[in-house]
């Protein structure tokens, strides 16, 4: 149980165009997901805690604007990065919180985005 | 805020143990993760500490003591499949919105 699913894994986008990743959780209700963003050899870095039905709460430093966050449902969190750059390449993963297991927090798959 | 220190890398060979250190200073303290992650792959999930003490699971231990703001992850009888970034987490309270932030992550490398 406790599986999250995120897609697309990989995605190749133009330089200025928006790119929209979805995070699903299949068997168990997520009222909270978190997304994150990870560079080559570094950590996961926190960008915003996303609630469903209300708006999403972002880290300093990370652009609302541009990192557009829905969740709209129990079982889904988007992340749409507008007008992208190609230094918004990277690999964001998505965690939904699971509140019925010690462990809490269940991680997608990711999705390793590269802008050209 | 939070403040979560790893060593950057580590070396080890098969079969031996290496000890991951983690130190941090958080504003507030609920649990602290382990989690291995291969390049290109989501963190999965080894070990969760919240209060004071050993926790053993198989090749695995973490350890952990909150006044001293200290945990380590023990992996034992290494093997080549080891060789993974090991990630330390600390989950903020739920009324800080459970989040969990990350320290910078140690590579280890198991060499034969």
């Amino acid at each position: 149980g406790a599986v999250v699913s995120q897609h697309p894994s990989r995605v190749i986008c133009k330089s200025g165009t928006s790119v929209k990743i979805e995070c699903r959780s299949l068997d168990f209700q997520a009222t909270t997901m978190f997304w994150y963003r990870q560079f080559p050899k570094q950590s996961l870095m926190l960008m915003a805690t996303s609630n469903e039905g209300s708006k999403a709460t972002y880290e300093q430093g990370v652009e609302k604007d541009k990192f557009l966050i829905n969740h709209a449902s129990l079982t889904l969190s988007t992340l749409t990065v507008t007008s992208a750059h190609p230094e918004d390449s990277s690999f964001y993963i998505c965690s939904a919180l699971h509140t019925g297991t010690v462990y809490g927090y269940t991680f997608g798959s990711g999705t390793r985005l590269t802008v050209v | 805020g939070q403040n979560i220190d790893q060593p950057t890398e580590m070396t080890a060979t098969e079969g031996a143990i290496v000890q991951i250190n983690c130190t941090y200073q958080t504003s507030g303290f609920n649990g602290l993760f382990w989690y291995q992650q291969h390049a290109g792959e989501a963190p999965t999930f080894l070990s969760y500490n919240v209060l004071d003490g050993l926790e053993e699971k198989g090749r695995f231990s973490s350890f952990l003591s909150r006044s001293k703001g200290y945990s380590y992850l023990l992996l034992k009888e290494l093997q080549m499949k080891d060789s993974a970034s090991y990630l330390c987490a600390v989950r903020a309270s739920k009324a800080a919105g459970n989040k969990l932030t990350f320290g910078g992550g140690t590579r280890v490398l198991v060499k034969p």
